[in-house]
C-alpha cells in the first residue's frame, strides 16, 4: 500500500513569490492535515481536513495561506507571498478518521525562502 | 495550551543497552497518544499508538506506556542498535482541543 505522497521535496524561492505543495493521502483516509515543522521542533498543526470541509484551520495564518481538497482526496498548500520566516518543512498527514486514529506522515517538502 | 515536554533532549549510548525516552503533557486528559520516529530530512514514522481504552502497546523491541492520571508517556527500547539512532516524538490528543500535539523530541544516537 503507497504511504502518503507529497511533492515538490524540495523548494527554493525568493521571498514574496508564491509557492504551492502538493499532498495525495493513503487511499481510504477520510483526514488529512498539514502540519508545519521548524528546525529542532515538532510539528505543528496548521489545518485539518474531514472529506473536502476544513474543520480546523485556526492556526493557519489566513492573510497568506491558503489550502484546498477538492473532492476530498488529494490537498493543496498554497502561500503568497513567501516570507523569509515561512523556511520550514511541510508535513502532510492522513488518517481514517479523526482524534483516535493513527496518523500516517508524507516525507515532508522541505522550503527554503531567500 | 496542552504543552508537550520530552527528557532528555538528547541520549547518546552504547549498542545493545536498554533505555527509556520519557514525554510528559500539561494537560493529563490525553485519550490517544502516539510515538514517532523521525530520521534526519524525512518524515515521521508511526511507531506505536496508545488508544483511549489502552494503558500500552508493544511493537518488537519497543514498548510505550500512558499513565494518564499523570499525563506521563514513556518509550521503552530494549537492545538498542545503531538502526534506531533517530529523534523520537511523542504526541498526544486530548483535552477540547482534538488535536495531536507533538513534544520537541529526543535525539538518539546509539554507538557501535
Amino acid at each position: 500500500e503507497a504511504g502518503v505522497v507529497q511533492s515538490p521535496r524540495y523548494k527554493i524561492i525568493e521571498k514574496k513569490q508564491p509557492v504551492a505543495f502538493w499532498c495525495n493521502p493513503i487511499s481510504g483516509h477520510n483526514t488529512l492535515y498539514w502540519y508545519l515543522q521548524n528546525l529542532g521542533q515538532g510539528p505543528e498543526l496548521l489545518i485539518r481536513y474531514e472529506n473536502e470541509e476544513a474543520v480546523d484551520d485556526s492556526q493557519l495564518p489566513k492573510d497568506r495561506f491558503s489550502a484546498e481538497r477538492l473532492k476530498g482526496v488529494d490537498s493543496t498548500l498554497k502561500i503568497q507571498p513567501a516570507e523569509l520566516g515561512d523556511s520550514a518543512v511541510y508535513l502532510c498527514a492522513s488518517s481514517l478518521g479523526d482524534g483516535s486514529y493513527e496518523q500516517y506522515f508524507g516525507p515532508g517538502t522541505r522550503l527554503t525562502v531567500t | 495550551k496542552q504543552e508537550v515536554t520530552q527528557i532528555p533532549a538528547a541520549l547518546s549510548v552504547p549498542e545493545g543497552e536498554n533505555l527509556v525516552l520519557n514525554c510528559s503533557f500539561t494537560d493529563s486528559a490525553i485519550y490517544n497518544l502516539q510515538w514517532f520516529r523521525q530520521d534526519p530530512g524525512k518524515g515521521l514514522t508511526s511507531l506505536l499508538l496508545i488508544q483511549s481504552s489502552q494503558r500500552e502497546q508493544t511493537s518488537g523491541r519497543l514498548n510505550a506506556s500512558l499513565d494518564k492520571s499523570s499525563g506521563r508517556s514513556t518509550l521503552y527500547i530494549a537492545a538498542s542498535q545503531p538502526g534506531d539512532s533517530a529523534t523520537y516524538l511523542c504526541a498526544g490528543v486530548g483535552g477540547a482541543t482534538n488535536k495531536l500535539i507533538f513534544g520537541t523530541g529526543t535525539l538518539l544516537a546509539v554507538q557501535p
